[in-house]
């Protein structure tokens, strides 16, 4: 089982509606989740972390989190052709220096 | 304000050969990462560098080798090149302070290629 996992997409949205990205992990120790957007032949931009169970908005963005269910989502609103890009989500466990990325979902936003 | 900046930003080396790439993380940063990424997958951590000391290491061989600078800056050293080690370097800084998980930013990349 990886320890972090993903749908790999590719993950098709018309333009207007909402995104919703999808990330289990399989450490229960896992205590903090980050997620990252990349665009092609770019570097990982941060967009979100969440700590704590539930929901966390930021503008566009809603990240949510749910330890029980080891289950980490990403929920885009009103979606712009901008938004098209590979998601990564990343998951830290206390005590450890290093994140651990899942292969990403790619998601196009269809205008 | 600066964000993380690496350099180069490509190269092409020979098997065999050895490279450094070098990271400037962003101001009030005190920690870099360092992370491989291959052609669709996601980073994989090589190491991280805090007061000048390697506070761990992911799974990668002793050719992977690093050192942080007392003005924050890192460099990251790969000898004896394999065409396995094709792929995206990036730098990723955070303010730790001795604590941990706070977020990483990463720099735009070295894109390595071994022929």
């Amino acid at each position: 089982q990886k320890e972090v996992e993903q749908n790999s997409g590719p993950l098709s949205v018309p333009e207007g509606a909402i995104a919703s990205l999808n990330c289990t992990y399989s450490d229960r120790g896992s205590q903090s989740f980050f997620w990252y957007r990349q665009y092609s032949g770019k570097s990982p931009e941060l967009i979100m972390f969440i700590y704590s169970n539930g929901d966390k908005e930021d503008g566009r963005f809603t990240a949510q989190l749910n330890k029980a269910s080891q289950y980490v989502s990403l929920l885009i609103r009103d979606s712009q052709p901008s938004d098209s890009a590979t998601y990564l989500c990343a998951v830290n466990i206390p005590g450890n220096e290093k994140l651990t990325f899942g292969t990403g979902t790619r998601l196009t936003i269809i205008p | 304000d600066a964000g993380v900046t690496q350099s180069p930003t490509h190269l092409i080396k020979t098997r065999g050969q050895q490279v450094t790439l070098r990271c400037s993380p962003k101001s009030g940063h005190d920690t870099v990462s360092w992370y491989q990424q291959a052609l669709g997958q996601g980073p994989q951590f090589i190491f991280q560098y805090y007061e000048e000391e390697e506070r761990q290491r992911g799974n990668f061989p002793d050719r992977f080798s690093g050192h942080q600078f007392p003005n924050y800056s890192s460099e990251l050293n790969v000898n004896a090149l394999l065409l396995g080690d094709s792929a995206l370097y990036l730098c990723a800084s955070s303010y730790t302070g001795g604590r941990h998980n706070s977020p990483l930013h990463f720099g735009n990349g070295t894109r390595l290629t071994v022929t």
